[in-house]
């Protein structure tokens, strides 16, 4: 089936550094990818969609300048927290829409995640 | 975007059959409907994607009625490897001109005892 892959799993950080995190689809091109956030006990939340070759488009209360994206392959996006803070420790988790096999079989596959905590 | 509603937790057995409903009144026509399994600190798992009807594979069932307003999926014999939390997400199509994001709800915990 279709791999997701993100890098790092985990990070730690000091206040007001960037931190970068991949995220691949390996066995799949993707033109489009999804950025979510999780925190403790709660579900995924939607922070920005990533076009290959264009801007993202960024959900309602996300800082764009914030959370910069980046989708220039087919195969690699990512997302790039800048002057992290502790607010922003979280589970990031991207996915990657698979609709190659045609009409009503669109399927986004997940990454593993990477756990950030700023210090 | 459509709105699902599914109960926050359930308990089972080992070796019972696991059946979890989701509603989903607003679904539009180009939006399909896909169950996902996630465990703590780990992204969400494909289980299964459906249309109408009835689709099965190697680890669950989804029955969708005619109406397509609720589905639900069904585990077999579920052992304690199966307790996570599952979301039921509704989705469009970009080929047929649906949406383009999936939301996520609340999800339900199954915990799965012996």
């Amino acid at each position: 089936g279709a791999v997701v892959s993100q890098h790092p799993s985990r990070v730690i950080c000091k206040s007001g550094t960037s931190v970068k995190i991949e995220c691949r689809s390996l066995d799949f091109q993707a033109t489009t990818m999804f950025w979510y956030r999780q925190f403790p006990k709660q579900s995924l939340m939607l922070m920005a969609t990533s076009n290959e070759g264009s801007k993202a488009t960024y959900e309602q209360g996300v800082e764009k300048d914030k959370f910069l994206i980046n989708h220039a392959s087919l195969t690699l996006s990512t997302l790039t927290v800048t002057s992290a803070h502790p607010e922003d420790s979280s589970f990031y988790i991207c996915s990657a829409r698979d609709y190659s096999r045609g009409p009503h079989t669109d399927t986004q596959y997940f990454g593993p995640g990477t756990r950030l905590t700023v210090l | 975007l459509a709105k699902t509603t599914q109960p926050i937790s359930m308990d089972s057995y080992e070796g019972q059959e696991v059946n979890i409903t989701c509603s989903h009144n607003n679904i539009a026509t180009n939006d399909y409907i896909t169950w996902y399994q996630q465990f703590p600190s780990q992204g969400p798992r494909f289980i299964i994607q459906g249309y109408k009807t009835k689709v099965t594979n190697e680890v669950a069932s989804l029955f969708i009625p005619a109406d397509r307003k609720s589905s639900t999926l069904s585990l077999p014999r579920v052992s304690l490897s199966d307790t996570a939390v599952y979301y039921c997400l509704v989705g469009g199509d970009i080929l047929t001109g649906g949406g383009n994001k999936l939301t996520f709800g609340t999800g339900t915990q199954l915990k799965v005892e012996l």
